[in-house]
């Protein structure tokens, strides 16, 4: 079955410093890859997401993923965080063919940041 | 204002007593869900309909039922409820069931069953 894998459980960094959260999926086939974001007590907000052309695609609030093909990836980074990008990160994958559609999301990283 | 809108919020039952969690988009959308969210675990897709009276089952189905009678509503019950159904739940919608399209999510609802 597909899946999505997130490297890190929780993150702590203080403020500035640079992020860059793992996302990992499994199939082999056409992939839309999407990040979402859920600050504390509110819904899931997207961020960012992938479906064709430029491997490197920017979100809002200064966040980029890349997409490596050859390793399955769609890493988020951001070069300097602020205390408000606290939140839980999820990354989540829609495959064609199947139940088109259905988000299959990791189990998310929870980013914590020290003012 | 486009959003999707889940009723209620909070709501502490006791096991076994039928309850129904409503979710209405006011966005004209084919594609409606619903997700659990349980800590460690992520979001899992309970039940999903790529339009009106169409519904099929996701990847944790037992223990619910769907209906989709109206574009815009798509509430989910709990025939008989149990504690391990205690969880965030979150309905979503996007214009259609392509992998490309965006899920807008809702607000969420937090359950627990006693």
């Amino acid at each position: 079955a597909q899946s999505v894998s997130q490297h890190n459980h929780h993150v702590i960094l203080s403020e500035a410093a640079s992020l860059e959260l793992g996302c990992n999926y499994s199939y082999g086939g056409t992939v839309n890859l999407f990040w979402y974001v859920q600050y504390p007590g509110q819904h899931l907000q997207l961020l960012l997401k992938y479906f064709s052309g430029d491997p490197l695609v920017k979100g809002i609030k200064g966040f980029e993923a890349e997409f490596i093909k050859s390793k399955f990836s769609f890493n988020l980074r951001k070069p300097s965080v602020q205390w408000s990008d606290t939140a839980e990160y999820f990354c989540a994958v829609t495959i064609y063919g199947g139940s088109q559609g259905n988000l299959i999301f990791g189990k998310g990283t929870k980013l914590s940041v020290k003012p | 204002e486009a959003q999707v809108t889940q009723n209620p919020r909070y709501l502490i039952t006791v096991t076994g007593k039928k309850l129904t969690v409503t979710c209405s988009q006011n966005m004209n959308h084919e594609y409606m869900s619903w997700y659990r969210q349980d800590p460690g675990l992520g979001l899992r897709q309970i039940y999903y309909s790529m339009n009106v009276e169409v519904t099929d089952k996701g990847d944790v189905p037992e223990g619910y039922k769907v209906s989709r009678k109206e574009k815009r509503n798509f509430p989910l019950i709990l025939e008989s409820p149990s504690p391990n159904q205690t969880s965030l739940y979150f309905c979503a919608s996007s214009s259609s069931g392509r992998a490309s399209n965006e899920q807008f999510f809702g607000p969420g609802t937090r359950l627990t069953v006693l």
